[in-house]
């Protein structure tokens, strides 16, 4: 059975980079059926699509990051990182990781998330 | 941006009732919507992916439909565990979009 666990630091300072990695267990991460996303939820608010990455480095991410944001993929290793620079209190969140299944091999359309790792807060403070 | 509006925002139901709740996408999404479950304190959970399937492993008292801009979600009979936050997500276009959350209460 699939698994993924976030894990970084908790704390993150403002104007400086958040990173994560989410690590996966119980099967492959090079299978052309799935995608490997960041999505993230402030405290007591909705949801936010991050962005995601395939296992060949392609990516896409959410424009509103304006350009923040970086995911990138080891397969080998079997994790997956983001990282988001210039953050603000805004950024303060629980940070999920998801792998995300695709109807046509390689095309990121028509995709959902499932399953989810348990989730990591990050907060932005001094 | 997609944009995806989910009502009621919240709804108090009994057990046994059969609770409805939709989701509009401010465009024509096709079939490319997903609704997840959220208790708190956890990760959201697939229910459904593409508008109606089912997600492996989920009871089959709950169902989606719809197509284009207008979605249900239906759960025919709630149960005590199904007191949770809802959210539909369309994957149709970059960036994916979730709707604000429907909050099922007792």
């Amino acid at each position: 059975q699939l698994q993924l666990q976030e894990s970084g630091p908790g704390l993150v300072k403002p104007s400086e980079t958040l990173s994560l990695t989410c690590s996966v267990s119980g099967g492959s991460m090079s299978s052309s059926s799935y995608y490997w996303g960041w999505i993230r939820q402030p405290p007591g608010k909705g949801l936010e699509w991050i962005g995601t990455v395939y296992y060949t480095g392609t990516t896409y991410y959410n424009p509103s990051l304006k350009g923040r944001v970086g995911i990138s993929v080891d397969t080998s290793k079997k994790y997956f990182s983001l990282r988001l620079s210039s953050v603000t209190a805004a950024d303060t969140a629980v940070y999920y990781c998801a792998r995300q299944s695709v109807v046509i091999d390689a095309i990121f359309l028509g995709d959902w998330s499932d399953p989810w790792g348990q989730g990591t807060l990050v907060t932005v403070s001094s | 941006d997609i944009q995806m509006t989910q009502s009621p925002s919240s709804l108090s139901a009994s057990v046994r009732d059969r609770v409805t709740i939709t989701c509009r996408a401010s465009q024509s999404i096709s079939n490319y919507l997903n609704w997840y479950q959220q208790k708190a304190g956890k990760a959201p959970k697939l229910l459904i992916y593409a508008a109606s399937s089912l997600q492996s492993g989920v009871p089959s008292r709950f169902s989606g439909s719809g197509s284009g801009t207008d979605f249900t979600l239906t759960i025919s009979s709630l149960q005590p565990e199904d007191f949770a936050t809802y959210y539909c997500q369309q994957s149709y276009k970059i960036p994916r979009t979730f709707g604000q959350g429907t909050k099922v209460e007792i």
